[in-house]
């Protein structure tokens, strides 16, 4: 089945560890992004790629790293600058001007 | 910088109301509208709306975009249980690259 896929579902951090969540997709789409929702609110962007080695900052991208190596693949690293890192994580990927399909989230939180 | 305010926050009804949902945009270079729903991870598509005045149908849902206002709107009629969810909209700049969302509005339907 094409989708996107999300790993782990859930993550626990610590304090000053960095930890990396995954975002593959086989729908052969282009684009990718990473989006942060905190309880009750919307989806802020994080960071986005257009195509492969090349990435850009979206709103709220301090304390947050990128890599977009493969054309399926888009890691987010969430580093020990990220001070309130506590949130569900959504990654999404689209081709073109069609709609963004989107993977089932990682809720990180910080112990 | 790009901006969608939706309203209202949130909303309860009960089961046969008809709602209405609120989208308002400032997009440097607007190109097409967007509502997803999301019931508790991953956010699914509605509807995409690029043309002012047209509205987009799939069964008791609806939607229709005013450029000149800037504003869009999502109808349910004959609401169900299974419309409780966070509805979300976001916004496509001209480019296609940067889909911006706004703060969803959480949708409560009791029997």
């Amino acid at each position: 089945d094409g989708g996107i896929t999300q790993s782990p579902k859930y993550l626990f951090r610590k304090e000053g560890q960095n930890v990396t969540l995954s975002c593959e997709q086989n729908l052969n789409h282009d684009a990718m992004y990473w989006y942060r929702q905190d309880p009750g609110q919307g989806l802020r962007l994080i960071y986005y790629s257009q195509i492969v080695n090349d990435f850009q900052k979206g709103d709220i991208a301090e304390g947050y790293s990128v890599s977009r190596e493969k054309k399926e693949s888009f890691p987010l690293t969430v580093t020990s600058a990220q001070k309130n890192p506590t949130a569900f994580y959504l990654c999404a990927s689209k081709q073109g001007l069609t709609e963004a399909f989107f993977g089932q989230g990682t809720r990180l939180t910080v112990v | 910088e790009d901006k969608v305010v939706q309203s209202p926050l949130s909303l309860v009804v009960h089961e046969g109301d008809t709602v209405t949902l609120n989208c308002s945009y400032e997009v440097t270079n607007f190109r097409s509208l967007l509502w997803y729903k999301q019931e508790k991870k991953a956010p699914t598509f509605l509807f995409m709306l690029t043309s002012s005045g047209i509205e987009k149908k799939s069964g008791r849902l609806s939607s229709i975009l005013d450029k000149k206002e800037l504003f869009s709107i999502l109808n349910i009629t004959a609401t169900q249980t299974g419309d409780s969810a966070i509805y979300l909209c976001a916004v496509y700049n001209n480019a296609g690259n940067m889909l911006t969302f706004g703060g969803g509005t959480r949708l409560m339907v009791k029997p």
